[in-house]
């Protein structure tokens, strides 16, 4: 079955305390991103790779790494979290970036409380 | 900022009548529109695209473009409870790279 896999979906944790939210897919999609969701805001876009070891910067990347060393999988790092970063979160992926046809694939979210 | 408008809601609508979602966007260059549906505590799904001005139709969904006025409408024939969800529009911009949503729309269809 072709999806998004996201663990963990549910995470209490700490102020600084690292962690790290994976995210794998298995269509063999070029393109991958990650999204937080907080109410009233919509999605806003963290990160975001083009293609292996090709990454960058969305609209709110302060506070997250990334890496993509695999076509398939997509980690998100949190190297000190805050509790800003109490959100829930979203990695997406898509056959490719640039096109007419742009449809994106999410995984099932990551509920992440900081406290 | 790229940014994209929408009425937070709640919209309610009775079973059987039409629902009209709006959207602004403030990026002239953008080029390719979505509409996703997103139910509560699940994550966001495809439901319609528009990459060029006037209607497209599929199913009981209709999107409407205007880019000389910057709006994006989803149109839902014959609401259903089961359409009761947060819809969400987006754009794409800088080159392809990147998707914009609003803050999404919560739709109530009563039975």
């Amino acid at each position: 079955e072709a999806q998004v896999t996201q663990n963990p979906r549910y995470l209490i944790t700490v102020t600084g305390k690292k962690l790290t939210v994976t995210c794998s897919q298995n269509m063999n999609h070029e393109y991958m991103s990650w999204y937080r969701q907080d109410p009233g805001l919509g999605l806003r876009q963290i990160y975001y790779s083009m293609n292996v070891e090709v990454t960058d910067k969305g609209d709110v990347p302060e506070g997250y790494k990334v890496s993509r060393k695999e076509k398939r999988n997509f980690p998100l790092i949190l190297e000190s979290p805050s509790p800003n970063q109490t959100s829930l979160y979203f990695c997406a992926s898509s056959l490719r970036a640039i096109g007419v046809t742009y449809e994106q694939y999410f995984g099932p979210g990551t509920r992440l409380t900081v406290t | 900022q790229k940014e994209v408008e929408q009425n937070s809601g709640p919209l309610s609508v009775p079973e059987g009548a039409i629902a009209s979602l709006n959207c602004t966007y403030s990026d002239r260059g953008s080029q390719s529109f979505f509409w996703y549906r997103q139910y509560s505590g699940k994550s966001p799904e495809l439901i319609m695209s528009i990459y060029s001005n006037g209607d497209k139709e599929d199913g009981r969904f209709t999107a409407q473009l205007n880019k000389a006025s910057q709006y994006v409408s989803l149109l839902i024939r014959d609401s259903q409870p089961s359409d009761s969800a947060t819809y969400l529009c987006a754009f794409i911009y800088n080159a392809g790279n990147m998707l914009t949503f609003g803050g999404g729309t919560r739709l109530m269809v009563k039975p």
